[in-house]
């Protein structure tokens, strides 16, 4: 079945980097863009960013933009984020997700079971 | 605005309707989607597109749109409903996306 799993995820200090992955199968990874989204401990989901399927586009939120950097190997179908300059805020469970768009309709599914990071000295 | 709001807490009776909305001026031009989430589990897509919905979600769960807001209706709920959703869409840019702030769903 189409599956996504999470895998990187810890405990780092503030100001240290993290690379997170999300490892596809089940489905032609190739061919989908794919997503990382946050939530932060009791709080709500929040988007982080978007890869398009061949790697051509890539687009962040405000709140990570120029911290973080998601990329793509579509020979291992693997999605990456590296994070870097890593704040308190970013503590939260990261879960990546395909993004499927058919018709002009979009969405997100499946998701992965989410990865935790923690940034604390 | 690139927001989506939605109200945070929710409660129905069991067996009884709900909606819970979602608005934002995004949703002008982009559908919604929909996601459930138990504690402790990852998002789960229960509305996409036009009211449509995957396989494996009952059909008391619906979806619509008019104007910028966009509504998620469970018709009958059950015990099994109480969680918390969240609205998603494209912002106005088309190529950020967005989400709303969630709603916690108690069946009482």
């Amino acid at each position: 079945q189409e599956q996504l799993v999470e895998s990187g995820g810890g405990v780092v200090q503030p100001g240290r980097s993290l690379r997170l992955s999300c490892a596809a199968s089940g489905f032609s990874f190739s061919s989908y863009a794919m997503h990382w989204v946050r939530q932060a401990p009791g709080k709500g989901l929040e988007w982080v960013a978007v890869i398009w399927y061949d790697g051509s586009n890539r687009y962040y939120a405000d709140s990570v933009k120029g911290r973080f950097t998601i990329s793509r190997d579509n020979f291992k179908n693997t999605l990456y984020l590296q994070m870097d300059s890593l704040r308190g805020d970013d503590t939260a469970v990261y879960f990546c997700a395909r993004d499927v768009t058919v018709n002009g309709e979009n969405w997100f599914d499946p998701w992965g079971q989410g990865t935790l990071v923690i940034v604390s000295s | 605005s690139s927001e989506l709001t939605q109200d945070p807490v929710v409660s129905v009776a069991l067996g009884q309707t709900v909606r819970i909305t979602c608005q934002g001026d995004s949703l002008r031009s982009y559908y919604a989607s929909w996601y459930q989430q138990k504690p402790g589990q990852a998002p789960v897509l229960v509305i996409y597109g036009k009211n449509k919905r995957p396989s494996g979600i009952p059909d008391r769960l619906s979806g619509s749109t008019s104007g910028n807001i966009a509504s998620l209706t469970i018709t009958g709920a059950q015990a099994e409903d109480e969680a918390d959703y969240y609205c998603n869409s494209r912002d106005s840019s088309g190529n950020h996306w967005v989400f709303g702030g969630g709603t916690k769903l108690t069946v009482l």
